[in-house]
């Protein structure tokens, strides 16, 4: 069984541009978790999509955005980068929300110049 | 929103001792306790968890206690062996959704 798949691994993006990074669930998990992992803030939530919809969402600018497919797959956008962005973004799955157990992919590392 | 405390953030322990880590937590509505390990480049992964129905828990030379009442939960890895060295993270969530808020992190060395 696959897990879950994070595209890109890395990227570096300049102050101002936008990036849009990529999640594959594992086959059958309808809940996609994201997160941002900096060393200064640790783990941080930043939303949750089951079933194409929005569950949950953490205390983030609305520069960051996200959605889910019908396929479970995700996206999450982030505009307007700032430094400060910098960091590595975990997408987490599970089977459905409030099930327990999150999945982690092995995050897309983002470096913003 | 919930608040989850780690202590202590960095633990050196000799292979063979016990290793232990403590966290608290804010909001009595959180019912699911998880531990993540991450080593070094990868990704978290949950190496044991707890409900809220539950106070105890098992599995091999791991265990996790849960005190309700004074909102905390530990971590216990018993006989330590150089491959438990990594970072553990604490977490706790709500009834709803799979909002996890993490601890700090506390990072484990086990010397040889």
């Amino acid at each position: 069984k696959a897990g879950v798949t994070q595209t890109p691994r890395y990227l570096i993006k300049t102050r101002g541009q936008q990036v849009t990074l990529s999640c594959s669930p594992i086959s059958g998990h309808r809940s996609v978790s994201w997160y941002q992992q900096t060393p200064g803030q640790g783990l941080q939530f930043l939303f949750e999509y089951f079933s194409e919809t929005q569950r949950n969402k953490g205390n983030f600018p609305g520069r960051f955005s996200g959605r889910q497919f019908s396929n479970s797959r995700s996206e999450m956008n982030v505009s307007t980068l700032e430094l400060g962005d910098s960091a590595l973004y975990l997408c987490a799955s599970a089977v459905g929300t409030n099930t327990g157990e999150l999945f982690f992919g092995e995050g897309s590392r983002l470096t913003v110049l | 929103g919930e608040n989850v405390e780690q202590h202590p953030s960095t633990l050196s322990v000799q292979e063979g001792d016990s290793a232990v880590i403590k966290c608290t937590y804010s909001d009595s509505a959180s019912n699911y306790f998880p531990w993540y390990k991450q080593e070094l480049g990868k990704r978290p992964q949950l190496i044991i968890d707890i409900r809220s129905n539950v106070g105890e828990k098992k599995d091999q030379r791991i265990a996790v206690t849960l005190n309700k009442t004074a909102k905390h939960f530990s971590l216990h890895i018993t006989e330590t062996q150089p491959e438990d060295s990594a970072v553990y993270f604490c977490a706790a969530t709500e009834a709803a959704g799979n909002k996890l808020t993490f601890g700090g992190g506390t990072r484990v060395l086990v010397k040889p």
